[in-house]
């Protein structure tokens, strides 16, 4: 079946402006995940969400980060007025959670990059 | 903050030849994920292992977590070119949905 889609692919912007990067989650699945990823490093985790449950913001950065999330669809994560240190790859991931295991599947991730 | 942490950062084997890579972590986990990332984009799950196994094989991976240590391994047997990738571990502190991830093993594997 269709797996994770995110878009776009890459995104280049200039410092200031406000960005949109889009997660089409696995069908069926309940739970999806923002991480961002730095150059050379990790995955940072940015935010959850659970079905109807509240979101766990716990990993966002900012008050320039947020994310929405309709139902158990798509997703989106906005930056506003983006800094220089936001490039990063933003990764997507949705998984079900079954016996309090969260199997991740991620999407290709949107490479940003601000000038 | 991250939780596990992978040894080495690098690894460049022949090909045919076995790769090895630890993973170190702090607090009790509830299961252990391995991830390989090609190209700097997208992860691809290779293998769960849980709190209470001790080693798990799928394919030519095989993984062993020891929780007395809180380590893990994953190795690689008779790599292929296409197996040249980052590596990351990945631990759920007890049973949290929220994945740490180490900064990886990137293996390089020589024709």
């Amino acid at each position: 079946g269709a797996g994770v889609s995110q878009s776009p692919s890459n995104k280049v912007t200039e410092k200031g402006k406000d960005v949109e990067l889009r997660c089409d989650p696995i069908s069926g699945h309940t739970a999806l995940y923002w991480y961002r990823q730095r150059l050379g490093q990790g995955l940072e985790f940015l935010i959850y969400f659970q079905g109807n449950s509240a979101p766990d913001k716990s990993g966002l950065p900012s008050d320039r980060f947020s994310a929405e999330r309709t139902g158990e669809s798509v997703s989106t994560l906005t930056i506003q007025r983006t800094q220089q240190e936001d490039s990063a790859v933003y990764l997507c991931a949705s998984s079900l959670v079954v016996g309090g295991t969260h199997e991740q599947y991620f999407g290709p991730g949107t490479r940003l990059t601000v000038t | 903050s991250q939780q596990g942490e992978e040894d080495p950062q690098a690894l460049s084997i022949q090909e045919g030849e076995n790769a090895t890579m630890n993973c170190s972590y702090k607090t009790s986990i509830n299961n252990l994920q391995w991830y390989r990332q090609n190209s700097g984009r997208g992860l691809v799950h290779l293998i769960l292992i849980r709190s209470n196994e001790r080693e798990k094989h799928s394919g030519r991976l095989r993984v062993t977590l020891d929780t007395s240590k809180k380590s893990s391994s994953l190795l690689i047997t008779a790599s292929r070119a296409a197996d040249t990738a980052s590596y990351f571990c990945a631990t759920d502190a007890n049973g949290d949905y929220k994945l740490s991830f180490g900064a990886g093993t990137t293996v390089t594997v020589r024709a």
